[in-house]
């Protein structure tokens, strides 16, 4: 398969604490992008990272990439409540850069 | 700015009935996807189009079409509904960097 794949499946956290969750991959990409599904809604985007790229930060989030072990991780930082949603990785690759495969994501719940 | 705008937002159909779920973007954006989502399964692509007129076959195609007569519109028809097209249907549009717009789902349920 050409998915990726996340690990773990489901995480649970308090608030504060940091989340990390991986992606692994078994293809050469293009890009690597992770994005966030709360419950019953629309995915949005977080984060893009070229296969040329290492490491990419936005606010909070933390994104890694080592083409090598074909791997990335999502780091949130002082999670919040409101950080509670599914969190999915996508895989541009082959001769698209636009055509997304996504994995099936990482439950991620963060008590108060 | 609404994004992307998908209809209806839920819909029971019947077994052999048909129906289109439309796609609208008002970001004139050039690339448009459909996806399903199901339990334990992620999101897998259906069809996309890359541009006005254009429709491709994504990873799962059977028992759904496609058209995108109009640049701003993507819809997704199912002829003949059966069981195992249950699921949550999203669109999405890029222009193609950097990360698709989703829009909100469409919950379809055939009994």
């Amino acid at each position: 398969s050409q998915q990726g794949e996340e690990d773990p499946q489901a995480l649970s956290i308090q608030e504060g604490e940091n989340a990390t969750m991986n992606c692994s991959y078994k293809t050469s990409i293009n890009n690597l992008q992770w994005y966030r599904q709360n419950s019953g809604r629309g995915l949005v985007h977080l984060i893009l990272i070229r296969s040329n790229e290492r490491e990419k930060h936005s606010g909070r989030l933390r994104v890694t990439l080592d083409t090598s072990k074909k791997s990335s991780s999502l780091l949130i930082t002082a999670s919040r409540a409101a950080d509670t949603a599914s969190y999915f990785c996508a895989l541009a690759f082959g001769g698209s850069n636009y055509k997304l495969t996504f994995g099936k994501g990482t439950l991620l719940t963060v008590n108060p | 700015n609404a994004g992307v705008t998908q209809t209806p937002k839920f819909r029971v159909l019947k077994t052999g009935q048909s129906m289109t779920l439309l796609c609208a973007q008002d970001m004139n954006h050039e690339y448009m996807y459909w996806y399903r989502q199901d339990p334990g399964m992620g999101l897998r692509l259906i069809h996309y189009s890359v541009g006005e007129g254009t429709t491709a076959k994504g990873e799962v195609p059977d028992g759904y079409n496609v058209s995108r007569l109009k640049k701003q519109n993507f819809l997704l028809g199912l002829e003949s509904a059966a069981p195992s097209q249950t699921s949550v249907y999203f669109c999405a549009s890029n222009n193609p960097a950097p990360g698709y717009t989703f829009g909100s789902g469409t919950r379809l349920t055939v009994v």
